[in-house]
């Protein structure tokens, strides 16, 4: 069955470098794209970016700058590095994936993890 | 980048009403090749990650009830909720996956009296 799941640091610096790692099952990275998504403490959701089934990406034009998104078929792992964080980007980081090449919703999501900004 | 209105923020009715939930994009979602509405509905319950519940605007995604149902066309959408229940309490998002940057909806907080 599809299944995903996050896993980082929980807690870090101020200015220092985020990363995450989405590991998969149930589906094939050369098959469907896998897309990062946050969302702060109380607050909606925020398309982070995607790595996309051929492996192109696209970034949320507020943290370009910030982010790199790769991954690594053979483990089936999706890797997020954001650096520069500040608290504002304190959120639940959900990995999730599209169905379907053609109509990019979300229909299986990660359990998400708690990425904490502080000193 | 494409902005999604979402209104209510909260609401609170008791079991058995009807809920409609709004959804206004900033620029029509109906792509004119395929002939579809690209937008979607989640469902979030506390502590849990989104749930899919609605995608191309009125399919409902397997398993999820039929007292769920999307409407709309172009630039707006509205997901009712018939028949109530308890176990609905949660926040609600809609999303548009008509162009990149994906954008949701500010979400709309669901109460059970």
């Amino acid at each position: 069955q599809v299944q995903l799941k996050e896993s980082g640091p929980g807690l870090v610096q101020p200015s220092q470098t985020l990363s995450l790692t989405c590991t998969v099952s149930g589906f094939s990275l050369t098959s469907n794209s896998v897309h990062w998504v946050r969302q702060p403490p109380g607050k909606g959701l925020e398309w982070v970016g995607a790595i996309w089934s051929g492996g192109s990406t696209d970034y949320n034009s507020a943290l370009k700058s910030r982010l790199s998104i790769s991954r690594d078929t053979s483990k089936s792992q999706v890797f997020l590095k954001m650096n520069s964080l500040q608290t504002e980007d304190t959120a639940i980081y959900f990995c999730t994936r599209v169905g379907l090449a053609t109509y990019w919703y979300f229909d299986f999501w990660g359990p998400g993890t708690m990425v904490t900004v502080s000193s | 980048d494409i902005v999604m209105t979402q209104s209510p923020s909260s609401l609170a009715v008791s079991a058995g009403e009807t809920v409609t939930i709004n959804c206004k994009s900033s620029q029509s979602l109906f792509g004119s090749v395929r002939q579809k509405n690209y937008l979607a509905w989640y469902q979030q319950k506390p502590g849990q990650s989104p749930k899919l519940l609605i995608y191309l605007a009125s399919t409902r995604e397997s398993g999820v009830p039929d007292r769920f149902i999307g409407s709309g066309s172009g630039t707006d959408f509205t997901l009712t909720i018939s028949s109530v229940q308890a176990e609905d309490l949660a926040n609600y998002y809609c999303q548009q996956y008509y162009d990149t940057p994906l954008t949701f909806g500010s979400g709309t907080k669901l109460e059970i009296k």
